[in-house]
C-alpha cells in the first residue's frame, strides 16, 4: 500500500532531550512537510522541502531542525531549543505537479 | 503572509441538518482553497478542493464556494451524518501549493 508513514505513534521524553520523529513516504513524490498541531491553533507548518538535500524553514522553525538525504524519508528532530515540545506533529507529501497533500497519521510527543 | 481565519470553532447539528463552515483568506495571490477532514487521532484528509477560477464544487452531499472579490469561502455539508463528526480545516496556497490551515471546526453531529 502507498502512504505516508510516521514512527512512532506515540513518543514520551524528558526535557532537555533532542527527539527524532521518522516520516517515509512510498509515494515518490517530491515535497514534504512537517506540521505542528496544538488544541485550537490549527496546523502549522515547521518545515518543507521540494527536492532531496533542499529544505526551507516554515512559520515556526526554531527549535527544530530537519534533513533530507532521501527523496522517500524526512525525518525531524525536536531539540532543547523547543521551549513547549509537547504537540501533535504530522508530516505531509505532494507531487511537485499536484495539489492535495497527503498526510501521515501523526505523532504524540509528550515532554515531561 | 497568507493568514486564514475560520468559524465558528464548534458546530453542533442535528442529524439530516446542513453545517456551513466559513473561511476568510488574506493573500490575493492564493489560489489553491482545499477542505480536511480530521478524526481523533488520526492525520487530516483531504475531502473537497478548489481552485481560483471556480466559484463553486459539488461533491455529493459536500460542495465548497468561493468569493475571489470578498476573499472568502465556505464548506457546505447536507443531510449530515453522525459520521461527519469530525474537525474540519480550510486552507489557502499560492503558486507553491504550500497550505496556510485555518484553525479547525469541531463539527458534532447528534443522532
Amino acid at each position: 500500500d502507498g502512504g505516508i508513514t510516521q514512527s512512532p505513534k506515540y513518543l514520551f521524553r524528558k526535557e532537555g532531550q533532542n527527539v527524532t520523529l521518522s516520516c517515509e513516504q512510498n509515494l515518490n513524490h517530491d515535497a514534504m512537510y512537517w506540521y505542528r498541531q496544538d488544541p485550537g491553533q490549527g496546523l502549522r507548518l515547521i518545515y518543507y522541502s521540494q527536492i532531496v538535500n533542499d529544505f526551507q524553514k516554515g512559520d515556526i522553525a526554531e527549535g527544530y531542525s530537519v534533513s533530507r538525504e532521501k527523496k522517500e524519508s524526512f525525518p525531524l528532530t525536536v531539540t532543547s531549543a523547543q521551549k513547549n515540545p509537547t504537540a501533535f506533529y504530522l508530516c505531509a507529501s505532494r507531487q511537485l505537479r499536484g495539489t492535495e497533500a497527503f498526510f501521515g497519521q501523526g505523532t504524540r510527543l509528550t515532554v515531561v | 503572509g497568507e493568514n486564514v481565519e475560520q468559524h465558528p470553532s464548534t458546530l453542533s447539528v442535528q442529524e439530516g441538518d446542513s453545517a456551513v463552515i466559513k473561511c476568510t483568506y488574506s493573500d490575493s495571490a492564493s489560489n489553491y482553497f482545499p477542505w480536511y477532514k480530521q478524526e481523533l487521532g488520526k492525520g487530516p484528509q483531504l475531502i473537497i478542493d478548489i481552485r481560483s477560477n471556480v466559484g463553486e464544487k459539488k461533491d455529493q452531499r459536500i460542495a465548497v464556494t468561493l468569493n475571489k472579490t470578498a476573499k472568502h469561502f465556505s464548506l457546505h455539508i447536507t443531510e449530515t451524518q453522525p459520521e461527519d463528526s469530525a474537525v474540519y480545516f480550510c486552507a489557502a496556497a499560492g503558486g507553491s501549493y504550500i497550505p496556510t490551515f485555518g484553525r479547525g471546526t469541531s463539527l458534532i453531529v447528534h443522532p
